[in-house]
């Protein structure tokens, strides 16, 4: 089945940018996302890209897409103490089903 | 709006007792999912559903029932807990013409 990887863990310092690396297996995704989860909250939708797109940009975010590679990267510009929280990427494959990473834990620094 | 609402917030259970995790959402959506979350697993699909009277199995179904008699409403029945159980759950609904899943706050379970 479908197989996406994350590393656990990435610790920056206040005003760095943060970068977070997935990557996939499953080559007929249409969509991927980026969410986001607080402590003791559920998942929010950050942002997501076509799979027939290879970057999208949204403020302080960009998302690069290599489908090569089937690597996707979220980038986090200015990084702020308000960005610490669990990343998860994420695709539905060919179909309806959402499959997760195991989430990075990214952790800002004063 | 409330989005999608789960109740309990927290649960202990006794092995082998049943309980019944409630979702509900009031967007009208097709599309309503269970997954649970463990630490360094991500999130798992358990079962999902898309739409009134219809269900599936997901990854990890075992252990689960799930029904859907009406467009907002997606229990989760345990049948008899078990402590692998053990593990926050997570409803999450999406609209047929969409690309986005909203989850619920979830539901903090324990079995002892």
């Amino acid at each position: 089945g479908e197989d996406v990887e994350q590393s656990l863990f990435l610790s920056v310092r206040e005003g760095d940018s943060s970068v977070i690396n997935c990557t996939y297996t499953d080559s007929s995704s249409t969509y991927l996302y980026w969410y986001k989860q607080e402590p003791g909250a559920g998942l929010q939708l950050l942002t997501y890209i076509f799979s027939n797109m290879d970057m999208k940009q949204d403020q302080r975010l960009t998302v690069l897409l290599n489908k090569k590679d089937k690597h996707l990267s979220l980038r986090i510009a200015d990084t702020q103490t308000g960005d610490s929280a669990i990343y998860f990427c994420a695709d539905t494959g060919g179909g309806n089903k959402l499959t997760f990473g195991t989430g990075t834990q990214l952790k800002v620094e004063l | 709006n409330a989005g999608v609402t789960q109740t309990p917030k927290f649960q202990v259970l006794k092995t082998g007792q049943s309980m019944t995790l409630q979702c509900a959402q009031d967007m009208n959506h097709e599309y309503m999912s269970w997954y649970r979350q463990d630490p360094g697993m991500g999130l798992r699909l358990i079962h999902y559903s898309v739409g009134a009277g219809i269900t599936d199995q997901g990854e990890v179904p075992n252990g689960y029932n799930v029904s859907r008699s009406t467009t907002e409403d997606f229990p989760l029945r345990l049948l008899s807990a078990a402590p692998s159980q053990t593990s926050v759950y997570f409803c999450a609904s999406r609209g047929e013409a969409s690309y986005e899943q909203y989850f619920g706050p979830g539901t903090r379970l324990t079995v002892t």
